[in-house]
């Protein structure tokens, strides 16, 4: 099955724009999604499709991708959006599903 | 509101049984691919199984397969994991989500339920 890739740690200083990437072969095929995660909260969806956010997301979110790599870039990060940020996938190599190991991102 | 409520989780010994439930409200279940998804204490999201609107199709991550069993009943609203022969490793918060697939290249899970615990510990 197919694997994504994501930089374990990302920190970026309060207002500045950050960019969290994702690598994998599925990405060729399909859409990455993103989730954020807060601790001990649920994985909440904040990207999917081309560039589409869910009712709710601020628009400081946003998604990108090219190739094998897709990106969820936050623009003017706020300490809120501290927290740890999953991409995910469809896969057609194995699993029906395929998620990132994580980017914890530190908000300084 | 949508809402997803998992249940069912708890202390089992390795071998053990236990059974998940996940209470789907405020959308139409039965239109939904269902999923479960698995986080083992301090580590990233790892998809275990889901199971098509009708049950007649059904997927799991080789680690679980023979093991757990995936089902639902659309006219409960209700989503279940059966877990038999646990596991260590099978220690995680278990949520179920739903998957969006209304663009096959863009699919997603649109909602997520808070999650239930399963340690498996002597």
């Amino acid at each position: 099955s197919s694997e994504l890739t994501q930089d374990p740690a990302v920190s970026v200083a309060l207002g500045q724009t950050v960019r969290i990437t994702c690598q994998g072969d599925s990405l060729r095929s399909y859409y990455a999604s993103w989730y954020q995660q807060k601790p001990g909260q649920a994985p909440v969806l904040v990207i999917y499709g081309k560039n589409n956010r869910p009712s709710g997301i601020p628009d400081r979110f946003s998604g990108s991708s090219s190739g094998n790599t897709a990106s969820l870039t936050i623009t003017g990060a706020q300490a809120e959006d501290e927290a740890d940020y999953y991409c995910n996938s469809r896969d057609s190599s194995g699993n029906p599903w395929v998620f990132g190991g994580g980017t914890k991102l530190t908000v300084l | 509101e949508v809402q997803l409520v998992e249940s069912g989780g708890g202390l089992v010994q390795p071998g053990g049984s236990l059974r998940l439930s996940c209470a789907a409200s405020g959308f139409t279940f039965s239109s939904y691919w269902m999923s479960w998804v698995r986080q083992a204490p301090g580590k990233g999201l790892e998809w275990v199984a889901n199971i098509k609107q009708d049950g007649s199709e059904k997927y799991y991550v080789d680690s679980v397969k023979g093991r757990f069993t995936i089902s639902r009943d659309n006219a409960k609203n209700s989503l279940y994991l059966q877990m038999n022969s646990l596991r260590a490793e099978d220690t995680a918060v278990y949520y179920c989500a739903s998957e969006r697939r209304t663009i096959a290249v863009a699919a997603y899970f649109d909602y997520w339920g808070q999650g239930t615990l399963v340690t498996v510990s002597s």
